[in-house]
């Protein structure tokens, strides 16, 4: 069985774009979640979909959201960039909203 | 206070040598995770305990919840051990992951 993918892997963009990730869990897993990994702050939750709807968020500003298709993949968006969303976005799904958690490779973002 | 703490922040070994990492936290959880990541970013779920013991090769979990204190041991290190290694738990108030700063480990051949 595939494994969690995110695209893209690596990605460069200016302050004020806005960015669109993508993880695809593994297949018939229903849920994902999005985490922010950044050397100051470490790890943190972003948000969680479970079939199309957003389950849990974080504490992040607006300026970051997601979705989650039918399909299960998901995507999450960050307007206005700001240098501090440098980051490494970790996104990881299971079955159906339970604990265990099966990580992708990560999309390492950097705003210049 | 950070609700998930980790000792030591780094830790350097020989290899052969035994090896304990700790983690204590203050929140009523449902589970915790130790998870490793490797340079490059991947991270890999090593154990997932909701109390006692579990053991996998060389690794061992080990979890009091009374004590809200869980330990990561590894036995016989080996350089392909370097690595940080992250607990998390799943609390039962938020329904979410809250990590530990993780555990620099490096291992000398």
């Amino acid at each position: 069985k595939a494994g969690v993918t995110q695209t893209p892997r690596y990605l460069i963009k200016t302050r004020g774009q806005q960015v669109t990730l993508s993880c695809s869990p593994i297949s018939g897993h229903r849920s994902v979640s999005w985490y922010q990994q950044t050397p100051g702050q470490g790890l943190q939750f972003l948000f969680e979909y479970f079939s199309e709807t957003q389950r849990n968020k974080g504490n992040f500003p607006g300026r970051f959201s997601g979705r989650q298709f039918s399909n299960s993949r998901s995507e999450m968006n960050v307007s206005t960039l700001e240098l501090g969303d440098s980051a490494l976005y970790l996104c990881a799904s299971n079955l159906a909203g339970g604990y265990e958690q099966y990580f992708g490779p990560g999309t390492r973002l950097t705003v210049t | 206070k950070n609700e998930v703490e980790q000792s030591p922040q780094n830790l350097t070994a020989q290899e052969g040598e035994f090896i304990t990492i700790n983690c204590s936290y203050s929140v009523g959880i449902s589970a915790l995770h130790w998870l490793q990541q490797h340079p490059g970013g991947g991270i890999v779920s090593l154990f997932m305990l909701s109390s006692g013991k579990k053991k996998h090769g060389r690794l061992i979990a080990t979890i009091n919840i009374q004590e809200k204190h869980s330990s990561l041991h590894i036995t016989a290190s080996h350089p392909r051990d370097s690595a940080v290694y992250i607990c998390a738990v799943w609390e039962t108030s938020g329904s979410r992951l809250t990590f530990g700063e993780g555990t620099q480990l490096t291992v000398n051949p």
